[in-house]
């Protein structure tokens, strides 16, 4: 198994590009969910899914759209990209019932 | 909302030492807490959970230990290895099964 994999490791956007974080689990997980770290942060949850067609809101949604159309992809968009989303944005999957979390390798993002 | 904290944000330790990462919480309504380790440049990874109702778990070379009367939880590694030099999260959860990080503190192993 893969595990979680997450696209690009590595992105540079200039202020107002959009762009679209893949992230892929092949663990059969239901729920799926985006962090972002910025540094001597902890974890912030942007969205979550807790299955096929159903997402919610984390803590920091602003600026952030996700989609689940199936149980392996939730890809996260950003829609006109700001330098406060200068980050490292986190995937991750679990079982429905389980706090343990499989984290994906991240991506940085510098918007300029 | 309510958050999760860490006392120390720096910990350095002897190859072989025992070390114990502090974590205090705030929302006594939290069923699970959590620990995850994050090595440099990697996502995190979970470590071992304690739900509410317990007060000692034990892993392998870990235990935690929860003390619900202080809002107080913490992670023991035993024999602290040069491996174990990474930052570590507690986290809480409330039934949703998407927990609450914490700020995580940085545990160094001195050789």
């Amino acid at each position: 198994n893969a595990g979680v994999t997450q696209t690009p490791k590595f992105q540079v956007l200039k202020t107002g590009q959009s762009m679209t974080l893949q992230c892929a689990q092949d663990m059969n997980h239901e729920y799926m969910s985006w962090y972002r770290q910025d540094p001597g942060m902890g974890l912030r949850l942007i969205h979550y899914s807790v299955g096929a067609g159903i997402t919610d809101q984390g803590e920091v949604p602003n600026g952030y759209n996700v989609s689940r159309s199936t149980t392996e992809d939730f890809p996260l968009r950003l829609l006109s990209a700001a330098p406060s989303q200068t980050s490292v944005y986190f995937c991750a999957s679990s079982w429905d019932g389980s706090y343990e979390q499989y984290f994906g390798p991240g991506t940085r993002l510098t918007v300029t | 909302g309510e958050s999760v904290g860490l006392h120390l944000p720096t910990l350095s330790v002897q190859e072989g030492d025992n070390s114990i990462i502090n974590c205090a919480y705030s929302n006594s309504a939290s069923d699970y807490f959590i620990w995850y380790k994050q090595e440099s440049g990697k996502g995190p990874q979970f470590i071992i959970d304690i739900r509410s109702n317990m007060d000692k778990r034990q892993g392998q070379r870990v235990t935690v230990l929860l003390n619900k009367t202080v809002k107080h939880l913490s992670l023991q590694i035993a024999a602290t290895q040069p491996g174990d030099s990474a930052v570590y999260f507690c986290a809480e959860g409330g039934g949703s099964y998407i927990p609450t990080f914490g700020r995580g503190t940085s545990l160094i192993v001195h050789p």
